[in-house]
Order: structure tokens, then C-alpha cells, then sequence
């Protein structure tokens, strides 16, 4: 049972225009937190949010939590190549185990 | 600093042989580790949970007799697939939490071992 549903599924887009990522769950998390994964490596973490409602924001990426904790969108501006890659929402329950979103594959075309 | 290393990052056995894959946190003390798998172009799936010194609990559906969680120190796991099978191909990924951060919600991720079944 996926947790987390994330859409788009794959997103290609020219360079410079925006686009935003969303995760949805039923579920309440304590935290969430999203990574970026490049081929054959593991994920690297962006961000993580606590706060219902929080929004942080990491250069041309901004990422928001729901009011409810149920779920986050990642909005990027102005995207470059160098963003392609595989984007992950991952949820925090309250045994702090992480539960991830089936994926968000980004392409920026030069 | 939070570095997770895994060994070795790619593997080729056959089908009904042992993988050994390893764990380490090179720089601090993980309490806990994290071993996931993941299937080429599909998402990070939760395994089990390993904790330094107890028995490792496993997610619904994992067998906890064919994939053996050992974590003997503060630094090392170790996942075992036993009896390997074809569909057993997949890309494992282990996460450290420091022990003494506080952070419930911090992991650092390893590289990965890619494991090919033939």
C-alpha cells in the first residue's frame, strides 16, 4: 500500500519555466521531508517540514506542508538541467519510520 | 560529517547463493538503521528497521528469514539475502539516524548496492 501518491509521475519541461510537485496522503505525518535521487545513488535530502503550514524555501525551490500534515507540494522556479532527477516525498509516522512517495522523474531540457 | 557508506555497491550472484551487504556510518553513531529496496523507476520501499543490539523489525510482507538484519555495533548493519532468487534484483539502500542528534526525523542516506540475481 503506497502512503504517498505523488503527481506528476514525469515531468518534462524546457529550461527556465516553473512547475510544482505535489504529495498527497490520507494519512497524518509527524514530518515530512523531500529528496532529490540521481541513477544508481542513494537519495539525498532537500528539505523537512514539521510545522503544519510551514514553508521553507532553498533558492529557486520552495517547499510546502499542509495545514493538515497530510501532505506537501515542492514548487520550483526558473528550473536548469542540473534539477533532473528523481524527486521523493518521504512521511514520518509517529515510530519516526519513513514511508516514501512513489516519485516525481524530472527532466529539464536545455 | 553524516556519512553512510555501503559495501558493495554493485553485486552479481546466482540463484540460491547468500549477499552479504554492508552498512556503515563512517562518521557518526547510528542507533538505527534503515534497509529499503527499490525496483528500477519505482520508489524507495521500507523493509526494516534495524536497531543496534535488538532484533530488526521487518515491514508487512518482508521475510524476515530470507532477508537476515544484523546490527552487532553503533556503526554497522549488515543485510542479508539468502537463498537468492531472480526477483530478488533490486537496488538496496540502507539510512543511518545518529544516535545522539535528538532529530527523530534525521537519516543519511548510503549510495546504494545494486544486486543482480542470474
Amino acid at each position: 500500500t503506497q502512503l504517498l501518491e505523488q503527481s506528476p509521475q514525469f515531468l518534462s519541461i524546457q529550461e527556465g519555466e516553473n512547475l510544482t510537485v505535489y504529495c498527497n496522503s490520507s494519512s497524518v505525518f509527524s514530518s515530512l521531508q523531500w529528496y532529490r535521487q540521481e541513477p544508481g545513488e542513494g537519495p539525498v535530502l532537500l528539505v523537512t517540514v514539521v510545522t503544519g503550514g510551514e514553508v521553507k524555501k532553498l533558492k529557486r525551490l520552495t517547499f510546502q506542508f499542509g495545514d493538515a500534515r497530510k501532505d506537501s507540494s515542492l514548487h520550483i522556479t526558473a528550473a536548469q538541467p542540473g534539477d533532473t532527477g528523481l524527486y521523493l516525498c518521504a512521511g514520518a509516522n509517529n515510530f519516526n519510520k519513513f514511508y516514501f512517495g512513489s516519485g516525481t522523474k524530472l527532466n529539464v531540457k536545455p | 560529517g553524516a556519512v553512510v557508506s555501503q559495501h558493495p555497491s554493485w553485486v552479481i550472484c546466482k540463484s540460491g547463493t547468500s549477499v552479504k551487504i554492508e552498512c556503515r556510518s563512517l562518521d557518526f553513531q547510528a542507533t538505527t538503521m534503515f534497509w529499503y529496496r527499490q525496483f528500477p523507476k519505482q520508489s524507495l520501499m521500507l523493509m526494516a528497521t534495524s536497531n543496534e543490539g535488538s532484533k530488526a523489525t521487518y515491514e508487512q510482507g518482508v521475510e524476515k528469514d530470507k532477508f537476515l538484519i544484523n546490527h552487532a555495533s553503533l556503526t554497522l548493519s549488515t543485510l542479508t539475502v539468502t537463498s537468492a532468487h531472480p526477483e530478488d534484483s533490486s537496488f538496496y539502500i540502507c539510512s543511518a539516524r545518529p544516535g545522539t542528534s535528538g532529530r527523530m526525523d534525521e537519516q543519511y542516506f548510503g549510495p546504494g548496492t545494486r544486486l543482480t540475481v542470474t
